[in-house]
């Protein structure tokens, strides 16, 4: 089975201008989650997909993140314009169900790591 | 305060020892647990779920103390690979999906 797939890997970007992450989940996981660890800070969620549809989003910054998910499969979130607070690493992770369910963890993504300079 | 409070380290324990890490969470609505594994520049991954009960496998053993809000994680006669960041997460309470994370213990195994 393979696992959660991020791209990049690495972004490194000026102010102002605009970046896009991508992540394709595990097939079959119909959760989605982006989480985010900025430099010295604990790992923070930012939102959750169940298929296309956001389930939670309260974890976004503001409003220059923009995830979607169309069709339910991979998902993007598009960062404009970045800021320097943006630098960070940006995992996703994956579930078939929601977190409560036996046997049911999340599976993350080796994450891309984003420099706004 | 934060949500999950954790030891940060670094924990530096010798090859064959055990080492024992705690942690703590704020919301007492707290329903799942968890111990999560991240190594240098990789991604974390579920180490263990912690029930009431506490719950042991192999060399690792999860401890819950709901009265007191705190987790702990026990680990026996360590091993080099065990070298790791260890994270403590927490979900809130069913039908949020969203875990909170500590900022996690860093192990460095010594041979």
């Amino acid at each position: 089975e393979a696992g959660v797939t991020q791209f990049p890997s690495h972004s490194v970007i000026e102010k102002g201008q605009t970046v896009t992450l991508r992540c394709d989940p595990i097939s079959g996981h119909d959760n989605l989650y982006w989480y985010r660890r900025v430099m010295g800070k604990e790992i923070k969620f930012l939102l959750h997909f169940v298929k296309e549809s956001k389930q939670d989003e309260s974890g976004m910054p503001n409003n220059r993140f923009l995830a979607e998910r169309t069709g339910g499969t991979y998902s993007t979130l598009k960062v404009q314009p970045a800021e320097l607070e943006d630098s960070g690493v940006y995992f996703c992770a994956s579930s078939r169900g929601g977190i409560g369910s036996y046997n049911s963890p999340l599976h993350f993504g080796n994450g891309t790591r984003l420099t706004v300079t | 305060r934060k949500e999950v409070e954790q030891d940060p380290g670094p924990f530096n324990v010798p090859e064959g020892a055990t080492v024992a890490f705690n942690c703590t969470y704020s919301n007492s609505a707290s329903q799942s647990f968890f111990w999560y594994r991240q190594d240098c520049r990789k991604e974390p991954k579920l180490l263990m779920s912690v029930y009431s009960s506490g719950n042991e496998d192999g060399r690792f053993t999860a401890q819950l103390n709901r009265a007191s809000q705190y987790i702990s994680l026990l680990i026996r006669d360590s091993k080099l690979s065990d070298s790791a960041t260890y994270l403590c997460v927490v979900n809130a309470n069913f039908g949020n999906e969203k875990l909170t994370f500590g900022t996690g213990t860093r192990l460095t195994i010594i041979p």
